[in-house]
Formats: C-alpha cells, sequence, structure tokens
C-alpha cells in the first residue's frame, strides 16, 4: 500500500489559517470514517488532534478542524501561531484492516 | 490515565531479529487494539501492525514476511518481533493504543539502530 499525499510543505503569517490536504489513490485507502491526524513537533511524540475526519480529542485546540471530500481529506489551522509549527501527518484505515500514514507536512509559521 | 514504554535493544546488527516490548500502564489492555509504529529519521510514520487481545494481528503488507506480533494480557504487554534486519529498519519504534480509528495513546518512543 503506498502513502497517502500530502504537500511537503505549507507557510503562513500567525494569524492566517493554512489547509493541508491528503490524498488517498483509491477509495479504499482513504476510509470514509477512519481518517485521522497527527501534530508531531520533532524528538517529541505525536499527538492526534483530529479522529473519525472532523472529530477533536478533548483537550485540542478548536483552530484545528478536519474535513474529507472524496479522496481527499483536509486539515486546516486556523489562527495561526507559532507553537503549531510542527509536521503533520494524516492517517487512513483501510478496508484490507490496514492502516496507512500520509508522507507528512511541514508547517511553517512565518 | 494509560501509560505506554517500549523496552528492548537499541542496537541491533543486520540481518538478525529485533524484539521489542511495550509495556501498558494506567489502563486495562483489554478491548483495544495495539499497534507500532515508527519512524526513520527524516521520513514519514510507518504503521508496522496492530494486535488484539485475542491475538489477532494485522500487519503492514510491505513488512508482513518479516514481522509478529503477539500480546500477554497477564503482564500487560505487547510484543514486536522484527526479523532479517537491514539498515533501512533503522527508526524511532512506538507503540500505541488504537481507538476509533486513531492513535490516541502513544509510547515516548525507543530509537534502535541496525548496524554492524
Amino acid at each position: 500500500q503506498s502513502a497517502l499525499t500530502q504537500p511537503a510543505s505549507v507557510s503562513a503569517s500567525p494569524g492566517q489559517a493554512v489547509t493541508i490536504s491528503c490524498t488517498g489513490t483509491s477509495s479504499d485507502v482513504l476510509n470514509d470514517k477512519y481518517v485521522s491526524w497527527y501534530q508531531h513537533h520533532p524528538g517529541k511524540v505525536p499527538k492526534l488532534i483530529i479522529s473519525e475526519v472532523s472529530n477533536r480529542p478533548s483537550g485540542v485546540s478548536n483552530r484545528f478542524s478536519g474535513s474529507k471530500s472524496g479522496n481527499t481529506a483536509s486539515l486546516t489551522i486556523s489562527g495561526l501561531q507559532a507553537e503549531d509549527e510542527a509536521d503533520y501527518y494524516c492517517c487512513s484505515f483501510t478496508s484490507t484492516y490496514t492502516y496507512v500514514f500520509g508522507t507528512g507536512t511541514k508547517v511553517t509559521v512565518l | 490515565q494509560v501509560q505506554l514504554q517500549e523496552s528492548g535493544p537499541g542496537l541491533v546488527k543486520p540481518s538478525e531479529t529485533l524484539s521489542l516490548t511495550c509495556s501498558v500502564s494506567g489502563d486495562s489492555i483489554s478491548d483495544y487494539y495495539w499497534s507500532w509504529i515508527r519512524q526513520p529519521a527524516g521520513k514519514e510514520l510507518e504503521w508496522i501492525g496492530r494486535v488484539f487481545m485475542s491475538g489477532s494481528t494485522n500487519y503492514n503488507p510491505s513488512l508482513t514476511s518479516r514481522v509478529s506480533m503477539s500480546i500477554d494480557t497477564s503482564k500487560s504487554q505487547l510484543s514486536l518481533r522484527l526479523t532479517s534486519l537491514t539498515v533501512a529498519d533503522t527508526a524511532v519504534y512506538y507503540c500505541a493504543r488504537e481507538r476509533s480509528g486513531g492513535f490516541n495513546s502513544w509510547g515516548q518512543g525507543m530509537l534502535v539502530t541496525v548496524s554492524s
């Protein structure tokens, strides 16, 4: 199975919004329901920020939102803050009961 | 609050077998799927596989010939075994708890280096 495709990097100024796309090669790879997103600061543990396409776990800022259309899932970070600078990964549960991660996107706050 | 802790050798020789353990505390190991995930330096996260309390497993198709996982509910531990190691297996290895199609709890991660 191939990794889900994400842009290598996105950047924006503080206070602006960024959207990260996550594209699967087929509808089987990008699950209708079980798409999750992770924030990963280098040297630290990945953190779940979105589950089931658009659900925010308790304690996660409402500046993070998720959506999905067809074979593409998206993560939007609004009101960008310096602390949001990190790597972001999407992940999908597939029809063969496996998981596949995205290629990762580096978010830079200008 | 559940806590996960990976343990095992930090250095393994090429062609040898890696054995890692993940100890779970603070919550029952039952009723959840538990996954192993790794990240080579500078690369993306890679899902290795998962195990359920029944012993049922699912593996990444690219690793299925070399990987096996097990669970010991009496010890609240998961185990990962990866054979025929190459330098490409050098990575930080994480264990994680699965919930609602995502990984909501992670271990601290353990760096495993494959080198002679």
